[in-house]
């Protein structure tokens, strides 16, 4: 069983098109997160969400738009798509204590290629 | 933020030989851990170990949080091993569940 599943692995698309990543987890966590990976292996936090609200909004464009429908899913939404946009994009989800953050677990990633 | 370092950026081993991979943080900490990326890009969880030292198997991590670095240590290092190490930090009193990552350790492990 995967524990945290995102879809699609692989984006190949135009400039300027729209895409959406779903992401999923199984763990029982009550906090997702979108992590951006760029081309020299940087792994940077966009958003995090604990029980669908929104905690983290990183300095991101607002071309990015992340949606929680509830605490196990987590949706990322890329309108007009740039050449910046490329690079691997990782789901992650943790349990969120009061003092600190639990474990992170990752997804596979969804590598997206813009031409 | 926090600033994290990693070193060495890169190492590579023959078969069999140990390592130490070391991260520094620049602030108090309540949160490390390790991760492993494995050619094939997975991000695998090694540690969680915001304090003290923890083994699993041929791994094994130590974090000093009052001195602010945590090392890992590989032993009779293996293939399979090769990757990115990446270490990441929570800083206390910054928003939950921001984990700060290091650049990572490229590990290349020689048959």
């Amino acid at each position: 069983d995967t524990a945290v599943s995102q879809t699609p692995k692989y984006l190949v698309t135009q400039m300027g098109n729209d895409k959406s990543i779903k992401c999923e987890q199984n763990l029982g966590h009550d906090t997702m997160y979108w992590y951006k990976q760029d081309s020299k292996k940087f792994l940077k936090i966009m958003f995090s969400y604990n029980n669908k609200e929104l905690i983290i909004n990183e300095t991101v464009p607002n071309r990015f738009s992340p949606k929680s429908p509830d605490k196990a899913h987590l949706n990322l939404h890329i309108n007009s798509l740039e050449l910046g946009d490329s690079a691997v994009y990782f789901c992650a989800s943790s349990h969120s204590g009061t003092v600190n953050t639990g474990e992170l677990f990752f997804g596979e990633g969804s590598r997206l290629t813009v031409l | 933020g926090i600033q994290v370092e990693q070193s060495p950026p890169d190492l590579i081993l023959q078969e069999g030989a140990n390592s130490t991979l070391r991260c520094n943080f620049s602030d108090s900490v309540n949160n490390l851990q390790w991760f492993h990326q494995n050619p094939w890009g997975q991000l695998i969880n090694l540690f969680y170990i915001p304090s003290g030292t923890k083994q699993n198997g041929r791994l094994s991590a130590t974090t000093v949080a009052t001195e602010r670095y945590s090392l890992l240590y590989i032993s009779s290092s293996q293939t399979t091993d090769s990757g990115v190490y990446f270490c990441a930090v929570e800083n206390r009193g910054s928003t939950l569940g921001r984990l700060y990552f290091g650049r990572g350790t490229q590990l290349t492990v020689w048959p």
